[in-house]
């Protein structure tokens, strides 16, 4: 049973445009929910994170916005850059447990 | 660089085979994380060590086992192996932060089983 589910799979985006990646999670126990971002060879690092009392987090060009009771939440790259070409993954955590269940993951390429 | 040095990077061994990638969690950390990831399943949590002693354990098989040694690396070990268990293996450590376990991956170790 797949606990976040990702979409899209992939996207490709023009330079200046804006990326949009969705995730909706089922277990409402989740109260943690970061996004990874991945280059080639690279391990996934931690791009932004945001808890369930917050609706919407924007640090620089990333913003992630949450909705809670759809249990959904999306991260939005504004002015998307050939560099943001990636692979983005959502995830979600439990309130005590430290493990992440991840998102499927999107491959984002950036068009210059 | 996130300072979980995973080793070696590549490892490319025959069916039946048994290896062990090892992890170094970041300075301080005293978890341990192991993750799959494959191309159809995306990241996979397999198992979870604290301090020494397992915490959790995800989708990992009966042929795959780890521990976390005094000095806290890690040793995950991956026995009887098959082609599907060709993957990349990541592992992280974690700090608790006042938004939650941020997690910080390792470089990975791509695993080809031929």
């Amino acid at each position: 049973q797949q606990q976040v589910k990702q979409s899209p799979q992939s996207l490709i985006v023009q330079k200046g445009g804006i990326s949009i990646i969705n995730c909706a999670y089922e277990n409402t126990a989740f109260d943690y929910f970061p996004w990874y971002q991945q280059f080639p060879g690279k391990g996934p690092a931690l791009l932004i994170a945001i808890r369930p009392d917050v609706s919407e987090k924007k640090e620089g060009r990333f913003t992630i916005s949450f909705n809670k009771s759809a249990k959904q939440f999306s991260l939005h790259i504004m002015d998307s850059q050939p560099g943001d070409s990636a692979t983005y993954f959502c995830a979600a955590s439990m309130r005590g447990y430290s493990t992440l269940t991840f998102g499927k993951g999107t491959m984002l390429l950036v068009s210059p | 660089d996130s300072g979980v040095t995973q080793t070696p990077k590549h490892l490319i061994t025959a069916t039946g085979q048994r290896v062990t990638l090892r992890c170094s969690p970041r300075s301080g950390d005293l978890s341990v994380y192991w993750y799959q990831q494959s191309l159809d399943q995306g990241l996979q949590f397999l198992i979870h060590y604290y301090n020494g002693e397992e915490r959790a354990k995800g989708n990992i098989l009966e042929r795959f086992s780890a521990q976390q040694f005094p000095d806290l690396h890690s040793e995950l070990n991956l026995s009887s192996l098959e082609l599907g268990d060709s993957a990349l293996y990541f592992c992280a450590s974690s700090v608790a932060t006042a938004l939650g376990n941020e997690a910080f991956f390792g470089q990975g170790t791509r695993l080809t089983v031929v």
